[in-house]
């Protein structure tokens, strides 16, 4: 199975900030990696797909990028709506595992 | 609009078994594979099963060891999870979602809204 590394797994930003959030997979991925938003009680929504390709309708300020085993996840320009879990995700083969959830607070 | 509706899911004791359903509407539910994942209280998410369109290919997460059952009634825009065997540690909430079409090795695009299942005696 594909184990699926995330870090940090908290981390506090103010509005306006910019973030990275880093997943790692235990082997080669090609591009197959996505990226959901969670907010407290709510389901996952699709970010990036495809490691660098966004989702219709999301904002441009997020964005992806990497190839085989890592990955970014970059956030321009914080906004409060931002505050959520983050979770990375391969489609690369099954089992479809995720990473562990990276928490972004409120500095 | 896209909408996945889960149900079925409850209080039940350790051993027990549910059947939880997701109900589709809004695209051609034939047209699209499809998954069930799941997370515990305070916990991450886990993949848990996948259909193809036509059911032919079926995957499970290896920790499952068997006790679930993945499958689809695309007359009636329906996904299944058929959960025998339930322990503690299959609580949570359950969701079911659909593969993004048009790409290889596809993400999820649409989640319903989840089910939660509490195995407790």
């Amino acid at each position: 199975d594909i184990q699926m590394t995330q870090s940090p797994s908290s981390l506090s930003a103010s509005i306006g900030d910019r973030v990275t959030i880093t997943c790692r997979a235990s082997q080669s991925i090609s591009s197959y990696l996505n990226w959901y938003q969670q907010k407290p009680g709510k389901a996952p929504k699709l970010l990036i797909y495809a490691a660098g390709s966004l989702q219709s309708g999301v904002p441009s300020r997020f964005s992806g990028s990497g190839f085989g085993t890592e990955f970014t996840l970059t956030i321009n320009i914080l906004q409060p709506e931002d505050f959520a879990t983050y979770y990375c995700h391969q489609s690369y083969s099954a089992p479809y595992t995720f990473g562990q959830g990276t928490k972004l607070e409120i500095k | 609009e896209v909408q996945l509706v889960e149900s079925g899911g409850g209080l039940v004791k350790p051993g027990g078994s549910l059947r939880l359903s997701c109900a589709a509407s809004g695209f051609t539910f034939s047209s699209y594979a499809m998954n069930w994942v799941r997370q515990a209280p305070g916990k991450g998410l886990e993949w848990v099963s996948s259909i193809s369109d036509s059911g032919t290919y079926i995957h499970y997460a290896d920790s499952l060891k068997g006790r679930f059952t993945i499958s689809r009634d695309n007359a009636r825009n329906s996904l299944y999870l058929q959960m025998n065997s339930l322990a503690a540690e299959d609580t949570g909430v359950y969701y079911c979602a659909r593969d993004l079409s048009g790409h290889s090795y596809p993400p999820f695009d649409y989640w319903g809204l989840g089910t939660l299942v509490a195995v407790s005696s």
